[in-house]
């Protein structure tokens, strides 16, 4: 499974767009990139998965780059209740685990 | 249920105590996964299991740590011997199918203090 780096922590004022980098460059072609976000004391909850093309849902919009080295999740109206720890994460096809590793603190700000 | 259920919420054992985290997942999930997440850290795999196959347990920590699943659906995580370095949160996730492009749904946790 690919392994990822994110920035530690970020922060955001509320009703801007929040933008969460994510580097992934050892990922395969087959596998997936997923984000989920942890809400304090809380168990982690998905947000949005994607391949090759960019996704949108009610959430988020997930932004991969061509070369699938990296992605943006973007939270187009960010809220007080976005504040979270943010994991981007690899799987493949037939994955079973999921690296979480530190993820990004992203701290919205009144 | 319409969730992940785990209990209990908080658990506090004595060294050397043994404990059982129970997960009830998602109603005909078929996958089942645990999760051990010490504190300030991302969470860390210790099993999975397919109904009541236990495919992977890699990353359970020793044997003192023991998971089943004996009918597929709820499943039971027992630690013995508690040491100071169990204290975690025990998250447990649950999935319709195996394979990728399926979304978890991860519970909230136990939170297990040893002292």
């Amino acid at each position: 499974d690919a392994k990822t780096t994110q920035p530690p922590s970020m922060d955001c004022a509320e009703g801007r767009a929040a933008n969460l980098p994510c580097n992934h460059s050892t990922i395969s072609g087959n596998e997936y990139v997923y984000w989920y976000r942890q809400i304090h004391s809380q168990g982690p909850q998905y947000i949005i998965h994607g391949l090759k093309n960019n996704e949108t849902n009610e959430m988020a919009s997930l932004i991969i780059t061509e070369d699938r080295k990296s992605s943006t999740l973007i939270l187009p109206h960010a809220t007080l209740r976005d504040t979270a720890v943010y994991y981007c994460l690899g799987a493949g096809y037939n994955f079973n685990k999921f690296y979480f590793g530190s993820g990004t603190k992203l701290n919205v700000k009144p | 249920g319409a969730g992940v259920s785990q209990s209990p919420r908080y658990k506090v054992a004595k060294r050397g105590q043994d404990v059982a985290l129970r997960c009830d997942p998602i109603s005909g999930h078929v996958s089942l996964f645990w999760y051990q997440q010490a504190l300030g850290q991302g969470p860390e795999f210790l099993t999975y299991f397919q109904n009541e196959a236990q495919l992977d347990k890699s990353g359970l920590p020793s044997d003192r740590f023991f998971a089943e699943r004996p009918e597929g659906s709820v499943s039971t995580l027992k630690i013995q011997r508690t040491q100071q370095e169990d204290s975690a949160v025990y998250l447990c996730a649950s999935s319709p199918n195996p394979g990728t492009g399926v979304s978890y749904t991860f519970g909230s946790g136990t939170r297990l203090t040893v002292v």
